[in-house]
C-alpha cells in the first residue's frame, strides 16, 4: 500500500491564480480530510468528507474547495490563491471501521507546501 | 466541542534524562488521544494512541503517555532522551469521522 499521497510536493503560485492540490488513499477509508500547517500552530482542519459526495467545513474553510467523487480521491482548490494561504498543507485519512491502529487513527501525507506571492 | 493545550512551547533536556512534554484536553465525550511527531521539514509520524483500554500508554522509541480523566491531562514521557528525539511533538484530540483537533506544538531540544 502506497497509504495517503499527495501532489505536488512544493507550489509557487501568484496572488490570484488557482490551482489544486491532490490527495489519494489506496487504504479504502471512508474519511479524509484536509489541514494546514502553518508556523509555530498545530495543524488546523480545512475541509473534512465522511464519503463518496460528502464534504463539510472544518475550521479554516474560507478560500477553499473540496469535492470527493471517489473513495480514494480528495483534492483541495484554491480557486484565487492569497498569500495568506501560504502554509503546508496535509491530508489525512481514516477509517470507520477497527483496523491494526483502531478507528479515529488518521493516516497522513506526507505534505504540500505552498507559497504565494 | 473539543480542545488541546499544550502547556510548553519549548522543553529543552540533556541526552540521557528524562522527557516530560504536557497536554491537558477539552472532550465532551470520552476521547481518543494521540501524539504525533514532526522531525523538521518532515510529515507526522504516530507515536501512540490511548482510546480508554488502559490508562498508560506505550508507544514507539520508547515514549509512553498516561491518561489522566480527573486532571484531563495526557502527559508525554520518555526515561532517558536521545539526540534523535530533538523534534515536534503535537497532541491531538480526535472527533471523530476525520476531525482533529491539534495542539499548537512543543518544540524539543535535546543538548549534548
Amino acid at each position: 500500500n502506497a497509504g495517503v499521497t499527495q501532489t505536488p510536493k512544493f507550489q509557487v503560485l501568484k496572488t490570484g491564480q488557482s490551482m489544486t492540490l491532490q490527495c489519494a488513499q489506496d487504504m479504502n477509508h471512508e474519511y479524509m480530510s484536509w489541514y494546514r500547517q502553518d508556523p509555530g500552530m498545530g495543524l488546523r482542519l480545512i475541509h473534512y468528507s465522511v464519503g463518496a459526495g460528502i464534504t463539510d467545513q472544518g475550521e479554516v474553510p474560507n478560500g477553499y474547495n473540496v469535492s470527493r467523487s471517489t473513495t480514494e480521491d480528495f483534492p483541495l482548490r484554491l480557486l484565487s490563491a492569497a498569500p495568506s494561504q501560504t502554509s503546508v498543507y496535509f491530508c489525512a485519512s481514516s477509517s470507520l471501521r477497527p483496523t491494526g491502529l483502531g478507528t479515529d487513527t488518521q493516516y497522513f501525507g506526507p505534505g504540500t507546501r505552498l507559497t504565494v506571492l | 466541542a473539543q480542545s488541546v493545550t499544550q502547556l510548553d512551547s519549548h522543553v529543552s533536556v540533556s541526552e540521557g534524562t528524562p522527557v516530560l512534554l504536557r497536554c491537558n484536553y477539552s472532550s465532551s465525550y470520552s476521547p481518543s488521544l494521540f501524539w504525533y511527531v514532526q522531525h523538521p521539514n518532515k510529515g507526522l509520524q504516530l507515536l501512540l494512541k490511548y482510546t480508554s483500554a488502559a490508562t498508560l500508554v506505550k508507544g514507539i522509541n520508547g515514549f509512553e503517555a498516561e491518561f489522566k480523566k480527573s486532571e484531563t491531562s495526557f502527559h508525554l514521557t520518555k526515561p532517558s532522551a536521545h539526540m534523535s528525539d530533538a523534534a515536534e511533538y503535537f497532541c491531538v484530540v480526535s472527533g471523530g469521522a476525520g476531525k482533529s483537533t491539534f495542539g499548537d506544538g512543543t518544540t524539543l531540544t535535546v543538548k549534548p
